[in-house]
């Protein structure tokens, strides 16, 4: 099956720096989520980009298909930011089923 | 938009039990997805819905598990005889062509199985 890497797995940050997530697939993909796991649970979707470029307020994700991976921005950081940040992708082909990578812990503190 | 609701939050439950968990979509939603976690890692697909149709099942998901979804709108989660490693949290996610099929999850269900 299609392999998802991210990282770093583990990333402390202060408040108020940038910060560059990493998602590595290995096989064409017809669909890339980015997903943001809070600290009490809940899966927040980030981004759906298959491919090119988007921003969302501090946060900006950019996936360069042909070289099968993506880039989760977040800037300006806030502790609120903190929890595991996901990577899921959709093997072209595969109906419906994300393959979601292991996650990036990501810890801001005040 | 109420977003997806799952119902019960936790469960905890003896080996060999049974145990049903149940999610609303968001009610425009055509697509509703089932996946687990467990602790450290990402969901990992389990199941999807178009409409009332099961169209996907993962390879994980045992005889033991089955999931209906009868009018196309709420669903259900079985699981029969339970065993101490079913205990994770049961995800249930919903999507629409609308919205490019990005999936909005629910809070989960916490299942403990002693």
């Amino acid at each position: 099956g299609i392999q998802v890497e991210q990282s770093p797995p583990d990333l402390i940050l202060q408040e108020g720096a940038n910060s560059t997530l990493r998602c590595n697939f290995s096989d064409s993909v017809n669909n890339l989520q980015w997903f943001h796991q809070n600290p009490w649970g809940q899966l927040i979707n980030l981004f759906y980009i298959p491919s090119g470029t988007k921003q969302n307020g501090r946060l900006s994700a950019t996936t360069v298909a042909t070289e099968r991976y993506s880039l989760l921005y977040i800037s300006s950081s806030q502790t609120t930011d903190s929890g595991v940040y996901f990577c899921a992708v959709e093997l072209s082909g595969s109906a419906r089923q994300l393959t979601f990578g292991s996650g990036t812990q990501l810890t801001v503190l005040p | 938009d109420t977003g997806v609701s799952q119902d019960p939050r936790h469960k905890i439950t003896k080996r060999g039990q049974n145990v049903t968990f149940r999610c609303d979509p968001i009610s425009e939603h055509n697509r509703l997805y089932w996946y687990r976690q467990t602790l450290g890692q990402g969901p990992e697909f389990l199941t999807y819905f178009q409409n009332e149709a099961q169209l996907e099942k993962s390879r994980l998901l045992s005889d033991r598990f089955s999931a209906e979804r009868p009018k196309g709108s709420f669903s259900t989660l079985e699981i029969q005889r339970t065993e101490q490693g079913d205990s994770a949290m049961y995800l249930c996610a919903s999507s629409t062509y609308a919205t490019n099929e990005k999936l909005f999850f629910g809070s989960g269900t916490q299942l403990s199985v002693l």
